[in-house]
């Protein structure tokens, strides 16, 4: 079954930096575009990044353009999200997600890692 | 990119039927069938229940329906249930190439 487990959430000072990482197994990785999804404690979603199967497109939120990268390792299965310049106000559960294919949605998610920002 | 707009609360007692909005633009969830729904319990990720608009994926109740009129979209639960209780989000993608979440909706079984 799809299986997509976050890891590299942490404490971080603003200004700081972070790489979240997605491992992905029980589909075939190199067939979906994915998406990474926050939320905030207390708050709602708020979608963050999708990159194309083969990593050839990445779409930002206007809130994290120029300070995330979205990225994808096809041959390890792999879904990663660098965040620099981090700020107070991008404190939240990280949530990797699968794109389901041929439509616009999210099919299967992540439990999502804990990234707090704070000094 | 603002959020689409859904009620903060809805309430409804077992068995009945309810029925949540989602209103956005036409730069999003008039412009294209590509709306979703999800549930999200306490400390959960959120589950899909709704995509396309109407489409259940499996393992979904049919209790669960979705429409969508101009630029407002609704997800219908019928025969409302105890599990039913949790929070509820539409989504939907943008002109933009992007995507966009409702602002979510508590549902509360009386």
């Amino acid at each position: 079954q799809v299986q997509l487990v976050e890891s590299g959430g942490g404490v971080v000072q603003p200004g700081g930096s972070l790489r979240l990482s997605c491992a992905a197994s029980g589909f075939t990785f190199t067939t979906y575009g994915m998406h990474w999804v926050r939320q905030a404690p207390g708050k709602g979603l708020e979608w963050v990044a999708f990159i194309r199967n083969d990593g050839s497109n990445k779409y930002y939120a206007d809130s994290v353009k120029g300070r995330f990268t979205i990225s994808r390792d096809n041959s390890e299965h792999t879904l990663s999200l660098q965040m620099n310049s981090l700020r107070t106000e991008d404190t939240a559960v990280y949530y990797c997600a699968k794109h389901r294919g041929s439509t616009w949605t999210l099919d299967y998610w992540g439990q999502g890692t804990l990234v707090t920002v704070s000094s | 990119q603002s959020a689409l707009t859904q009620p903060a609360s809805v309430s409804g007692s077992p068995g009945q039927s309810i029925t949540i909005s989602c209103t956005g633009t036409s730069s999003d969830v008039g412009g294209y069938n590509y709306v979703s729904w999800y549930q999200q319990h306490p400390g959960k990720a959120p589950k899909l229940m709704i995509y396309d608009v109407s489409n259940r994926p499996s393992g979904v109740s049919n209790r669960f329906s979705g429409s969508k009129s101009g630029n407002t979209a609704s997800l219908t639960i019928s025969g409302l249930q105890a599990e039913d209780e949790g929070d509820y989000y539409c989504s939907s993608y943008t002109s933009r190439s992007t995507y966009v979440f409702g602002t979510g909706t508590k549902v509360t079984v009386l």
